[in-house]
């Protein structure tokens, strides 16, 4: 089965800017996660949908980044504006239902300047 | 509170045995899992075992749980030079949603 699609691999962006990345889980997966990687750390959650719907978003700067998964399949991480401090590797995943193993995607490794 | 620690690094020669060992701070979770992260790439699910169970093999891994100590280890038998990437060990709980809490990762180097 093909797996977590993301794009891009790479984007390099100033502060202050904007960025999109975009997730496709694996087909009939029902729950899709966004994380955050700094270097050096485990993936720490930003958000997690089941179908379009939100299930935690405790950990996501709300003030700066935005989350969708309108048909409940592909979804969009957006950083308006970004921060240096928002460098790192963001990791899509999905799960066929909650509490299900997750499988990863490649990542998108972001570079502020 | 909700941790998961583990060691930063570990080098073991190839063709010797790797464990990694993992310690977790909530009783209540239901998954215990093993990733594998190699330079570059996303992390690739290894192997996982339910909280209810003491034990799992497959082909060269072997999965320890112990739920009296909260300590699960991560057994590479024949370890090989494609075996060297950082080891991230997670545990599923069952709180609104079934969160993952992730480790920070163990780097492996397997020496020639």
């Amino acid at each position: 089965e093909a797996g977590v699609a993301q794009s891009p691999r790479y984007k390099i962006i100033e502060k202050r800017q904007s960025v999109a990345f975009w997730c496709n889980p694996i087909s009939g997966h029902a729950t899709l996660y966004w994380y955050q990687q700094i270097l050096g750390q485990g993936p720490k959650l930003l958000i997690q949908f089941q179908n379009n719907g939100v299930v935690d978003d405790s950990q996501l700067p709300k003030d700066r980044f935005s989350a969708e998964r309108l048909k409940g399949v592909d979804s969009t991480l957006k950083i308006q504006p970004a921060k240096l401090e928002d460098s790192a590797v963001y990791l899509c995943a999905s799960s066929l239902d909650l509490g299900d193993p997750q499988h990863f995607g490649d990542g998108t490794r972001l570079s502020i300047l | 509170g909700e941790d998961v620690e583990q060691s930063l690094f570990l080098s073991v020669r190839e063709g010797d045995s790797s464990v990694i060992n993992c310690t977790y701070t909530d009783s209540s979770s239901t998954y215990l899992y093993w990733y594998k992260q190699e330079p570059g790439a996303g992390l690739q699910l290894l192997t996982y075992i339910f909280s209810n169970m003491d034990m799992k093999q497959d082909q060269r891994l072997t999965v320890l749980l112990n739920k009296k100590d909260k300590h699960l280890s991560l057994r590479i038998a024949d370890t090989q030079t494609g075996d060297s990437a950082i080891y991230f060990c997670a545990e599923s709980l069952r709180t609104g949603g079934f969160k993952t809490i992730f480790g920070a990762g163990t780097r492996l180097f397997v020496k020639a």
